[in-house]
């Protein structure tokens, strides 16, 4: 079945260092990816999304490209602050067996210090 | 425009009891999916309901219930509740089938 994978945190970086979180898939046919974030106590807000290859998706310094070749869909951000600190879920739309169902990654905590 | 709702934030029940959990979608969104994120095991989907249909469902146990009404707002409904239920519950909604999910801020559930 479809799956995500994303890269283990915690992530801990100083203010205005640059960001990479990984991000893989397996799926058949075309998905589209995005990126959540998740503030502590709070839900998820959607960051970016792609709906297909080589799309760029970007949104508050973030971005993200669809890489089909590689199957992948990684977040980077030039120079991350403080209240960029959060939970980042990557994840995609899973239209087999006709739903329309995302399927999550298990999420990667970010923590910036000043 | 106001974001996706849900209530109660927080509610606290005991096993065995029942828990009814209330969404309401951004204004002129037909479709309501709920998920579930327990400690340990990520978001999985738990249902999703279109124009007042239950249109398909996650790995989860019968006593995981739940409809949409005509204004399309959701409730759901966790009965024989046990202590694995306790979780946050996510409510997102999009504009038709295959529209990107907006989530609102969830349901913590807390099962003594």
């Amino acid at each position: 079945g479809n799956s995500v994978t994303q890269m283990e945190g915690p992530v801990t970086l100083s203010e205005e260092a640059f960001l990479t979180i990984n991000c893989t898939y397996t799926a058949t046919g075309y998905p589209s990816l995005f990126w959540y974030v998740q503030y502590p106590g709070e839900g998820l807000q959607l960051l970016l999304k792609a709906t297909k290859a080589d799309d760029k998706g970007s949104n508050k310094g973030f971005e993200a490209t669809y890489r089909k070749e590689t199957t992948s869909f990684h977040l980077e951000k030039g120079s991350v602050q403080v209240s960029d600190s959060a939970v980042y879920f990557c994840a995609l739309s899973d239209e087999t067996d006709s739903s329309y169902k995302l399927i999550f990654g298990s999420g990667t905590r970010l923590l910036v210090r000043p | 425009e106001a974001g996706v709702t849900q209530s109660p934030t927080h509610l606290i029940k005991t096993r065995g009891q029942q828990a009814t959990l209330r969404c309401s979608p951004i204004s002129g969104h037909t479709s309501v999916y709920w998920y579930q994120q327990a400690l340990g095991l990520g978001l999985q989907f738990l249902l999703w309901y279109d124009e007042g249909e239950e249109r398909n469902r996650g790995n989860f146990p019968p006593r995981f219930s739940g409809r949409q009404f005509p204004n399309y707002s959701s409730e759901l409904n966790v009965n024989a509740l046990e202590l694995e239920d306790s979780a946050l519950y996510l409510c997102a909604s999009s504009l038709g089938v295959a529209d990107t999910q907006y989530f609102g801020p969830g349901t913590r559930l807390t099962v003594l």
